[in-house]
């Protein structure tokens, strides 16, 4: 079975501040990484993913993530953190094959409060 | 393009009471799932359709719970019942067929059950 760790409940940032979230991963097999973004009473978004290749992922807004394989980890990245980045992160993993890979398992979130 | 529709966004019902949440996925994928979010947790899988066949079931989908895609379109779930332990966001999803390159799989906007 696979699971997400996110040991961060809340981040805080100033404004303009590189931002991390971060997040490790168990599963069997190799893993197919993502960040979802949760805005108060909406949907996820989807942000990026790690599938193969390059450790190092770029998605939406500005965002950036780094797959250490040794470490089991994704953390997902920011150079300049925006006020409007404020809300909820969710790590998530699927295998790429075998059982459970047609399911995301997530982690509990993080919540990112940026400062202005 | 249109992303994933859920209806109704809000239910508030009486406990034994019947509810009924409807899913229209992306129009090109034929994978839904249904993901359940309580506050301060991360989304739970539910179940998973491929077209209109249900291809797996959560043990946290218990008998009161029953979920359908009669034409690969659009799907159901319905809780029977309805006990306070089932107040939370109910989360549709959707993606292409296969695990080739990740298929992303990208969610609605929820559905919020409160029973009162």
């Amino acid at each position: 079975a696979q699971s997400v760790a996110q040991p961060e409940d809340q981040v805080n940032v100033a404004e303009g501040n590189p931002l991390t979230v971060k997040c490790t991963y168990s599963v069997s097999g190799n893993p197919y990484l993502f960040w979802y973004v949760q805005y108060p009473n909406r949907g996820l978004q989807f942000l990026l993913k790690y599938i193969t290749g390059d450790n190092l992922v770029k998605g939406s807004y500005g965002f950036e993530a780094e797959f250490n394989k040794s470490q089991t980890s994704f953390h997902l990245k920011k150079p300049s953190a925006l006020v409007s980045d404020s809300a909820l992160y969710f790590c998530a993993v699927r295998p790429d094959s075998g059982a459970g890979s047609y399911q995301l398992t997530f982690g509990k979130g993080t919540k990112l409060s940026v400062i202005p | 393009d249109t992303g994933v529709s859920q209806d109704p966004r809000h239910k508030i019902t009486k406990r034994g009471q019947n509810v009924t949440f409807r899913c229209d996925p992306i129009s090109e994928h034929n994978r839904l799932y249904w993901y359940r979010q309580t506050l301060g947790q991360g989304p739970e899988f539910l179940t998973y359709f491929q077209n209109e066949a249900q291809l797996e079931k959560s043990r946290l989908l218990s008998d009161r719970f029953s979920a359908e895609r009669p034409k690969g379109s659009f799907s159901t779930l319905e809780i029977q019942r309805t006990e306070q332990g089932d107040s939370a966001m109910y989360l549709c999803a959707s993606s292409p067929a296969g695990t080739k390159n990740g298929n992303t799989i990208y969610f609605g906007e929820g559905s919020w059950l409160t029973v009162v």
